[in-house]
Order: structure tokens, then C-alpha cells, then sequence
């Protein structure tokens, strides 16, 4: 139980494209859910935590309007990198808490790798 | 505030080997502590947590933790290491059960046969 399901698992897009990365939580509702980036041979960075139905909250040094992350439902968060730039390649990976569930912590997507070109 | 230190980005053991992964913690507050393990291009599985109890942590795949407040450390362990095992561990720190969890740099596991 407790599957986070994120879509596409690789994309590539051209420079001054935007692309959409969809986390779904399959078999739980989601209240919180966590966007990461991770860069080659590094740790998770957190860009941004979105709450349904309010707007996400973002980590400092993080362009709110580049990367726009929607939470309408208790199962779907998306975050949209708008004029995708080839210095937005990266790993973005989602999380969302299991808080309500019978579980503690986190459940983690499987990834998106973004290419821009 | 909350920082995490793993020590040792990369670690290299035999198959067989004990398998011992470093992560010092820094929290204000009661810690939540988690391992988690990368395979390439994949997401996070979590191996284990800790929240309140019982220090010693037993996870998935034969691995556990102990959480020592006095060290402030949370260091993974396994008896015997498996070439399935290479891989990317990440330990994180929260201040709650699911808040912001902040993750150290993460260590390199490679397992030699």
C-alpha cells in the first residue's frame, strides 16, 4: 500500500517548452506532498511543499513562476517547468506524507528525469 | 533547524562483508530518522525509520539502525552484504512523522564480489 505513482519517468523537451510532471498517490489520499530535485551524484534538494487545496509553499532560491505545482486533489500534485532551459536538466522526484494512514513517513515517486535540448 | 552528516560518500565492502553506513543528525527537536536506498534513475525506497521506542531499527532486506541520542548518530548496518545491495543510501532527519525531511549527501555503496 501507500504507492506514489509519478508520470513521465523520462522526458525530453526543447528549450523554451514547458513540460508537466503528474505524482499521483494510487491507494491513499495525499494531504502533503514534497518536490525534489536531485542533480548527478547529489542529494535531494527540496524545491517546494504543496498542500491540497491551498498554494504550495517553496524553499528559498526556488522561481515560483519556472516551476508551477498544483495540488488540486487529495490524489494529484503536479509540478509544470515553464520555459524549460537546458540548466533545468535534472532528476525531480515527488514524495508524499503519509500522515491519515496507518503508516508513518514518506512514500517517494519514482522519478522524472528532464532533459532539455 | 535539522542537518544531517553522512560520513564516508563512498564505501566499498566484499560480498559478505558487514556493511556499516555512517549518518550523524542535528535536530532541536525530537528526530524522525529514516534510511532510504537509490537504485539509478529511481526513486527513494524507504529501508527504515525511526520515530519513538524501541532504539534499535530493523528494516527491509536485512538491514537495521540504532538511534543513539547521546551520539546523535543513526548508523545503517547489515551483517552480510549482497551484490544486490550496491547502491545509493540516503539518511534523512525530519521533526515530525511527515514534515520537510532534510537528507544528507548520500553514500556510494559498491560491493566487490
Amino acid at each position: 500500500g501507500a504507492v506514489v505513482s509519478q508520470h513521465p519517468s523520462r522526458v525530453i523537451c526543447k528549450s523554451g517548452t514547458s513540460v508537466k510532471i503528474e505524482c499521483r498517490s494510487l491507494d491513499f489520499q495525499a494531504t502533503t506532498m514534497f518536490w525534489y530535485r536531485q542533480f548527478p551524484k547529489q542529494s535531494l534538494m527540496l524545491m517546494a511543499t504543496s498542500n491540497e487545496g491551498s498554494k504550495a509553499t517553496y524553499e528559498q532560491g526556488v522561481e515560483k513562476d519556472k516551476f508551477l505545482i498544483n495540488h488540486a486533489s487529495l490524489t494529484l500534485s503536479t509540478l509544470t517547468v515553464t520555459s524549460a532551459h537546458p540548466e533545468d536538466s535534472s532528476f525531480y522526484i515527488c514524495s508524499a506524507s503519509l500522515t491519515g494512514t496507518t503508516n508513518y513517513g514518506y512514500t517517494f515517486g519514482s522519478g522524472t528525469r528532464l532533459t532539455v535540448v | 533547524a535539522q542537518s544531517v552528516t553522512q560520513l564516508g560518500s563512498h564505501v566499498s565492502v566484499s560480498e559478505g562483508a558487514l556493511v556499516l553506513l555512517r549518518c550523524n543528525y542535528s535536530s532541536s527537536v525530537p528526530p524522525y530518522l529514516f534510511w532510504y536506498v537509490q537504485y539509478p534513475n529511481q526513486g527513494l525506497q524507504l529501508l527504515l525509520k525511526y520515530t519513538t521506542g524501541a532504539t534499535l531499527v530493523k528494516g527491509i532486506n536485512g538491514f537495521e539502525a540504532e538511534f543513539k541520542k547521546s551520539e546523535t548518530s543513526f548508523h545503517l548496518t547489515k551483517p552480510s552484504a549482497h551484490m544486490s545491495d550496491a547502491a545509493e543510501y540516503f539518511c534523512a532527519v525530519s521533526d515530525t512523522n511527515a514534515g520537510k525531511s532534510t537528507f544528507g549527501d548520500g553514500t556510494t555503496l559498491t560491493v566487490k564480489p
